[in-house]
């Protein structure tokens, strides 16, 4: 069965330092990939997305995820998070014309 | 453009009974897509209808039901509610497969 591991529950970052969260997926073929962020209480926001070409994507509020196909991975990084940033990420792949979710991780960010 | 739209935002019902939920996707998107998040276990595929049919369901009993209307906005059924229905119900939209979804705000559903 096709699968999304985020293997941090929980990750604790200082404000101002850089932020990786891990993803790995298994999936046969080249996946279309995704990671969104959840506020408390709120629904999924598009973070970025990769379905082919360039391996490193870009996307919103300074996010970015790089796609190793050679590792199955698509971990989302930032360079210097702020306190906004402080919520639940979850990694996503399309599988069968359905996103299929990690368990996601939950962002802390200390002052 | 508005975005994916879902009502009621909350809803308590006592368990036995019936609940609605309902969606209104993003203009030009064919597709909803229905997720459970309960407390605990992550984000649960539900049912997916493309062009008013139901394409797909994910691993729940059939007490879970919906339809998709003309004007592709749907509606999500929970009968016979339990206590563990309680959840947040997620609706997505998008355009076809290989694009993104849009996500609602969620109806956050409470079972006494």
């Amino acid at each position: 069965a096709q699968s999304v591991t985020q293997p941090d529950i929980h990750i604790t970052v200082s404000e101002g330092a850089s932020l990786e969260l891990r993803c790995n997926y298994s999936y046969g073929a080249t996946p279309y990939l995704f990671w969104y962020v959840q506020s408390p209480g709120q629904g999924l926001q598009l973070l970025l997305k990769y379905f082919s070409g360039d391996t490193l994507v870009q996307g919103i509020k300074g996010f970015e995820a790089e796609f190793k196909r050679s590792q199955s991975s698509f971990n989302l990084r930032k360079p210097s998070v702020h306190w906004s940033d402080a919520a639940e990420y979850f990694c996503a792949v399309e599988y069968g014309n359905k996103l299929v979710f990690g368990a996601g991780t939950i962002l802390r960010v200390k002052s | 453009e508005a975005g994916v739209t879902q009502s009621p935002t909350h809803l308590i019902k006592t368990r036995g009974q019936q609940a609605t939920l309902r969606c209104s996707p993003i203009s030009g998107h064919t597709s909803v897509y229905w997720y459970q998040q309960a407390l605990g276990l992550g984000l649960q595929f539900l049912l997916w209808y493309d062009e008013g049919e139901e394409r797909n369901r994910g691993n729940f009993p059939p007490r879970f039901s919906g339809r998709q209307f003309p004007n592709y906005s749907s509606e999500l059924n929970v009968n016979a509610l339990e206590l563990e229905d309680s959840a947040l119900y997620l609706c997505a939209s998008r355009r076809s497969s290989g694009t993104e979804a849009f996500f609602g705000q969620g109806t956050r559903l409470t079972v006494v």
